[in-house]
């Protein structure tokens, strides 16, 4: 079964820094790869996502890139602010199935001010 | 419009104790999923309903089962709750497809087994 793996489980900048997650899957069959930022006693809520048909995609301050070839993809967010601070999990699956994501660890994101 | 609801929002069981944790969706989605999260493991799936009348397990679905009641309503059941099964759960739905793929998360449960 596909299984994601999510790094770094921590990380923290300064505010107006960028911050860059990484994510490796591991079926080639995965196509979505959504990211969901999840603040402290909340439900995770979904901030981009990317389709195997795009490379990258961007949205204000983040954006995210796509390497099929290498089976992995990256969330950006520049000039980081204070309610940037979160817990940042990316997820694969594939469309046009049961819609299942697998999700990896979690990256725990602080922006310092 | 609530979204996912889910019940109760806290818990807290002994060991060997039974419950359901109950959890129901207003936007006509066809897939159901339940996951729980632990501290550094993210998102672990347990099971899924990807239509009214199915279900599967998920990566980790011991010592729990579900119940696809309707189109709107996933139950997760413990039978014999375990320290091991203290954790968040969260409840999602999603309808898979080209155009709308996110999932919809419930406000999740958290559940503590002493």
């Amino acid at each position: 079964g596909e299984n994601v793996e999510q790094h770094p489980s921590t990380l923290s900048v300064q505010e107006g820094d960028s911050a860059v997650i990484k994510c490796t899957y591991s079926d080639s069959a995965s196509n979505y790869f959504p990211w969901y930022k999840q603040e402290l006693g909340k439900r995770p809520q979904l901030i981009i996502d990317i389709r195997s048909n795009v490379g990258e995609k961007k949205d204000q301050r983040i954006a995210v890139t796509l390497n099929k070839t290498a089976k992995h993809f990256s969330l950006h967010i520049t000039e980081t602010q204070p309610e940037d601070s979160a817990v940042y999990f990316c997820a694969a699956s594939i469309t046009g199935n049961t819609g299942k994501l697998i999700f990896g660890q979690g990256t725990t994101l602080q922006v310092k001010p | 419009n609530a979204g996912v609801t889910q019940t109760p929002k806290f818990q807290v069981l002994k060991t060997g104790q039974s419950m359901t944790l109950q959890c129901a969706q207003d936007m006509n989605h066809n897939s159901m999923y339940w996951y729980r999260q632990d501290p550094g493991m993210g998102l672990r799936l347990i099971y899924y309903s990807a239509s009214e009348g199915t279900t599967d397990k998920g990566e980790v679905p011991n010592g729990y089962n579900v119940s696809r009641l309707n189109k709107r309503e996933f139950s997760l059941r413990l039978e014999s709750a375990a320290p091991s099964q203290t954790s968040v759960y969260f409840c999602a739905s999603s309808e898979p497809g080209w155009r709308d793929y996110g999932y919809t998360f419930g406000s999740g449960t958290r559940l503590t087994v002493v």
